[in-house]
């Protein structure tokens, strides 16, 4: 699986939109990007994934590049709980479960 | 619906002893997996199962092992507790690569201290 690198932390004001950017610059063609979250000490919770085009649920937006080199989480608007630990992984697998998850990044949002 | 299960929620071992965390997921799910999480740092593989019967080795195995005798449900055992053990173990489940239900599901985790 392919190794990703995030920033470790950032900051989000309450209401604006959090874009969370992430490298994976050596994805193979069959690798899916994964987004999960964690809240303070619980178990991860999952986000949103997708292979090549942009993808968008109730929770998340995922904007891949063309070469899918890297990609960026939104929330569009983001609140006190979204303040979490955010994953980001590679993996072949069409589930997540066995990829490793790295240290991601801490994002706190601010009143 | 429950989802994953993880018993128990917090345990003190002392060194040498053994313990065996069970996880339980009520979602039919093929897949299920054992991390553990040290303080400030992301999730590590120690085994996975791809179904019943069946189990494998992730990045961390060493000193610990597992088995899955029912699809249901997931063991991890520790035979010699090591204070380096101290963790946060999460159990996670999900269904195969070829469902559109992609995602895993965790538990909410187990407390581990080594003393």
């Amino acid at each position: 699986d392919a190794k990703t690198t995030q920033p470790t932390s950032m900051d989000c004001a309450e209401g604006r939109a959090a874009n969370l950017p992430c490298n994976h610059s050596t994805i193979s063609g069959n690798e899916y990007v994964y987004w999960y979250r964690q809240i303070h000490s619980q178990g991860p919770q999952y986000i949103i994934h997708g292979l090549k085009n942009n993808e968008t649920n109730e929770m998340a937006s995922l904007i891949i590049t063309e070469d899918r080199k890297s990609s960026t989480l939104i929330l569009p608007h983001a609140t006190l709980r979204d303040t979490a630990v955010y994953y980001c992984i590679v993996s072949y697998n069409t589930n997540a479960g066995k990829s490793t998850f790295g240290d991601g990044t801490t994002l706190t949002v601010k009143p | 619906n429950a989802g994953v299960t993880q018993t128990p929620k917090f345990r003190v071992l002392k060194t040498g002893q053994s313990m065996t965390l069970l996880c339980a997921q009520d979602m039919n799910h093929e897949y299920m997996y054992w991390y553990r999480q040290d303080p400030g740092m992301g999730l590590r593989l120690i085994h996975y199962s791809v179904g019943e019967g069946t189990t494998a080795k992730g990045e961390v195995p060493d000193g610990y092992n597992v088995s899955r005798l029912k699809k249901q449900n997931f063991l991890l055992g520790l035979e010699s507790a090591a204070p380096s053990q101290t963790s946060v173990y999460f159990c996670a489940s999900g269904l195969t690569g070829r469902s559109m239900n992609t995602e895993a599901f965790f538990g909410q985790g187990t407390r581990l201290t080594v003393v």
